[in-house]
This record gives structure tokens, sequence and C-alpha cells, in this order.
């Protein structure tokens, strides 16, 4: 089956840094992928859609500047948090989607936490 | 807008079945599907209705109606390993690819 492949899955880091989180499609080409955010005990929060070689589509609320979105291939797109602050500590999650038949596929997600 | 509601909790009994109920108004609708995710975890997929009706995957069921913007999740003979949040999620638009939008979650906590 489809198998999204995400790294880190947890990451430490002082307040004020970057941090990258990539989001691998591993046996099937992804145009297109989408980064979700998950606070405890709240569902998934759309953040934004990576589309291959163009521009991401940001959801309301969430600022581009700051989760800078790359998606230079089929198969990898990236996350990247600037600036990091301790509200931004989270579970980040990537999905892919191959088949528009097929179920989003998820990564295993990347535990944030900014101190 | 875009609103999903499904229930905050649900308690079981081991052995039993359970129903967790998800209404939802979107803007657009092409598919509604069935996540499974423990604490921690990513979620799996667990189903997919884009037609009304019933579609059965062994202990599990989820039913759709478009035209009452409703579905359930069933599951049957509850094992103590089914506690977890239950997360229904709708692809919006008109096309059958594209994002998905979740509820809050139901958190299930099976007992013995």
């Amino acid at each position: 089956g489809a198998v999204v492949s995400q790294h880190p899955s947890r990451v430490i880091c002082k307040s004020g840094t970057s941090v990258k989180i990539e989001c691998r499609s591993l046996d099937f080409q992804a145009t297109t992928m989408f980064w979700y955010r998950q606070f405890p005990k709240q569902s998934l929060m759309l953040m934004a859609t990576s589309n291959e070689g163009s521009k991401a589509t940001y959801e309301q609320g969430v600022e581009k500047d700051k989760f800078l979105i790359n998606h230079a291939s089929l198969t990898l797109s990236t996350l990247t948090v600037t600036s990091a602050h301790p509200e931004d500590s989270s579970f980040y999650i990537c999905s892919a989607e191959g088949d528009p038949n097929s179920p989003l596929h998820f990564g295993n997600g990347t535990r944030l936490t900014v101190t | 807008g875009q609103n999903i509601d499904q229930p905050t909790e649900m308690t079981a009994t081991e052995g039993a079945i359970v129903q967790i109920n998800c209404t939802y108004q979107t803007s657009g609708f092409n598919g509604l599907f069935w996540y499974q995710q423990h604490a921690g975890e990513a979620p799996t997929f667990l189903s997919y209705n884009v037609l009304d009706g019933l579609e059965e995957k062994g202990r599990f069921s989820s039913f759709l109606s478009r035209s009452k913007g409703y579905s359930y999740l069933l599951l049957k003979e509850l094992q103590m390993k089914d506690s977890a949040s239950y997360l229904c999620a709708v692809r919006a638009g008109s096309s059958n690819t594209g994002k998905l939008i979740f509820g809050q979650g139901t958190t299930l906590q099976v007992k013995p």
C-alpha cells in the first residue's frame, strides 16, 4: 500500500530558531500534499495545500511567511517553521494524494516542542 | 462555511456495538472518510463513502446519507484496542481530489 514517510518524528528547538520537516511519498508520486497541525485533544487543522512545482495554498489564518512550504518534486514536500515560538509547539502531520480514488495517506507526524 | 460535528466522547463495553455519528455542512462534497487515531500517532484510514448507503469492512461499517448530511461509523465486537479517537472527514470541493476537512474527533473509551 501507499506509504508516506515523515521526518523527524520528534524535534525540540529553541525559540527563534527554524525547523524543517520533510514529507516523502515512498511508492507513488504525489502532485498534491497537505500539511495539518494538531494541538492536544483537538482535531487536525489543515494549514496548507502543497502543489508540486507551484506555490502552496494556505488556509485562512496561517502565515505563509512563517510556515514555508516547498514541493520541489513529486515525492517530497517540506514545511519549515521559521522563528519558532512556544505557541508553535504542536503535532504536524503531512498527507499525500496519489490515486484520486484512494484515501489520503498520512505520515507518522512530527512532534515539535519549542522551548 | 465548513462545519463537521461529531460527539466529543463516548464510552462502550468490550464486546458491544457502538455507533459514532457525524453531521456535516460543507461547500461541495466528494466523499466522507473515517479515520482512527491513537494518542500521539497519525490517523489511519478506516472507511470511505461517496455514495449513499452502507459500506462494510470486517468489524467496521460506515453509512452515508448525502441528502441529510449525515454519516455514522459502526464498530462491532468492541475490543480494548478500539479505544482511540475517531475522526470524520469530508473531502470538500467538486472533484475527487482535494483537501479533507476534519471534525473534532470522537474519543471512544472501551471498558472491560
